[in-house]
C-alpha cells in the first residue's frame, strides 16, 4: 500500500457530462501529478500541482483543469466529456524538489464515457 | 523532446528463469533519471527500480537489475528466478531532475510467467 488514494474507482459518464476525480496524497507529500492511461498504452502526464499551484502541464485541453487543497490532497475536473477521455487516471504523490525522485500511485480511477 | 520506447509488446518465461526487458529513451539531457514501474491487473503503479544517469553501476533490487547503456540510450530490466507474482505490465519511464514531476512513459511489456 502507498496510502495515496483514489475516488471513485470507476465511473461512467455521458458524453457532455462533467466529473471530478479524487486523490489523497501520502502523508507528507507536497506535489501531486495526474496520468491518463488509455487502454493498452502507457500513462500520459495531464498536469502537476506543487503547494497548490499548478506547475506542470501536459499537451491537454483546458477543459481538463485541477485543484490542489491545502492538505494537498487534489482534484481533476473534466468538462464536456468526449469519448476518447475513457481511460484509467492515475493520481502520484511525491515530495517534490530536485533531490526527490520516487512517485507513489493510486489504483486509478476508471472512467468510461458513453 | 524526450521520448521512451519499449519494442517488446509482450514477453513470456518460464517460472525461476531469468527475462530481460527492453527500454530505449532519446533525450538531450545530460542528467536525469530512470524508472521501471509493474503495473499488476490491480491498476497501481509499482516502482520496481530507479537508477540515477549520473551513477555509473547499474541498480540493482533484490531479483531486479537494470543494464544501464547512458551512450546507448538503453535501459533494459533483467528479472531473475521469474515468480508467478511476476505477471504484470511493465514500464520504462524517464524523468528529468527538476521540481516538475512529469514521468515520460513506455508504452509497457506484458510479462507472462508460464508455470
Amino acid at each position: 500500500e502507498t496510502g495515496v488514494t483514489q475516488s471513485p474507482t470507476h465511473l461512467i459518464k455521458t458524453r457532455g457530462q462533467q466529473v471530478t476525480l479524487r486523490c489523497s496524497s501520502q502523508s507528507g507529500h507536497n506535489t501531486v501529478s495526474w496520468y491518463q492511461q488509455a487502454l493498452g498504452q502507457g500513462p500520459q502526464f495531464i498536469f502537476q500541482y506543487y503547494r497548490e499551484e499548478e506547475n506542470g502541464r501536459g499537451n491537454f485541453p483546458p477543459r481538463f483543469s485541477g485543484l490542489q487543497f491545502p492538505n494537498y490532497s487534489s482534484e481533476l475536473n473534466v468538462n464536456a466529456l468526449e469519448l476518447d477521455d475513457s481511460a484509467l487516471y492515475l493520481c502520484a504523490s511525491s515530495l517534490g524538489g530536485r533531490g526527490h525522485t520516487e512517485a507513489f500511485f493510486g489504483q486509478g480511477t476508471r472512467l468510461t464515457v458513453v | 523532446a524526450q521520448t521512451v520506447t519499449q519494442s517488446q509488446p509482450e514477453m513470456s518465461v518460464q517460472e525461476a528463469e531469468t527475462v530481460t526487458l527492453s527500454c530505449t529513451y532519446d533525450t538531450s539531457e545530460s542528467d536525469y533519471y530512470l524508472f521501471w514501474y509493474k503495473q499488476p491487473p490491480s491498476r497501481q503503479m509499482i516502482l520496481v527500480i530507479r537508477q540515477e544517469a549520473y551513477k555509473q553501476q547499474n541498480a540493482t533490487e533484490n531479483r531486479f537489475s537494470v543494464n544501464f547503456q547512458k551512450a546507448a540510450k538503453s535501459f533494459s530490466l533483467k528479472i531473475s528466478d521469474s515468480q508467478l507474482g511476476d505477471a504484470a505490465m511493465y514500464f520504462c519511464a524517464y524523468r528529468s531532475p527538476d521540481s516538475n514531476y512529469q514521468l515520460i512513459w513506455g508504452a509497457g511489456t506484458k510479462l507472462i510467467i508460464k508455470p
